[in-house]
């Protein structure tokens, strides 16, 4: 079955630290994958969509790669601001033709 | 450019009412999605349609319709509503064919109770 898993289910950290968030995926042969985020009572924005054939990709202090080998993404954010304070979910893409599979996400809160 | 619109925001239901979600999009995206998401189990795909004319069930389809009226409108549709219908639903769009262009647009979602 292919799934995608956020963990941890939640993070706090202190305002100004470096952070990552992690993703991972069953299958290797992915299409794409995308991260979002959403802000309480609020639809999903995306953030980040990195192609099957790219390794990274950048959006101001955020930073995503993937891995498809290992089957993981990781979402840096450097600097982190009490804005930046929302539930980041990652999605997958297995092929042109598939549904796009979501992670549960990471509720994150930046501490002042 | 408005994006991706939803209404109604909210909505109360009685068990065994009935009720049709709206959803337009002016992106111009072929694809256009239906979600749920709920506490703990994540977003989960209803229904979707990959360009006008088609549908296709997701992973939840029981109890629910919908209609792509137009390439700009999706539409959901709960024939009989029941209490396991309560959740925030959201409709998305995207382009398709092309892996980096796929990036999916979601509306501000419609949080449903049904008594």
């Amino acid at each position: 079955k292919q799934e995608v898993t956020q963990i941890p289910a939640a993070l706090s950290v202190p305002e100004g630290e470096n952070l990552v968030l992690n993703c991972s995926f069953t299958d290797s042969a992915i299409y794409n994958l995308q991260w979002f985020r959403q802000d309480p009572g609020k639809g999903l924005t995306s953030l980040l969509l990195i192609q099957s054939s790219q390794r990274e990709q950048t959006s101001g202090r955020l930073n995503a790669s993937l891995d498809k080998s290992s089957g993981r993404s990781t979402l840096y954010i450097a600097a982190s601001q009490p804005g930046d304070s929302a539930t980041y979910l990652c999605a997958v893409k297995y092929s042109s033709a598939s549904k796009i599979i979501f992670g549960s996400g990471t509720r994150l809160s930046i501490r002042p | 450019n408005a994006g991706v619109t939803q209404t109604p925001k909210f909505q109360v239901l009685k068990t065994g009412q009935s009720m049709t979600l709206q959803c337009a999009q002016d992106m111009n995206h072929n694809s256009m999605y239906w979600y749920r998401q709920d506490p703990g189990m994540g977003l989960r795909l209803i229904y979707y349609s990959a360009s006008e004319g088609t549908t296709d069930k997701g992973e939840v389809p029981n109890g629910y319709n919908v209609s792509r009226l137009n390439k700009r409108e999706f539409s959901l549709r709960l024939e009989s509503a029941a209490p396991s219908q309560t959740s925030v639903y959201f409709c998305a769009s995207s382009e398709v064919g092309r892996p980096f262009r796929e990036k999916l647009f979601f509306g501000s979602g419609t949080q449903l109770s049904v008594l």
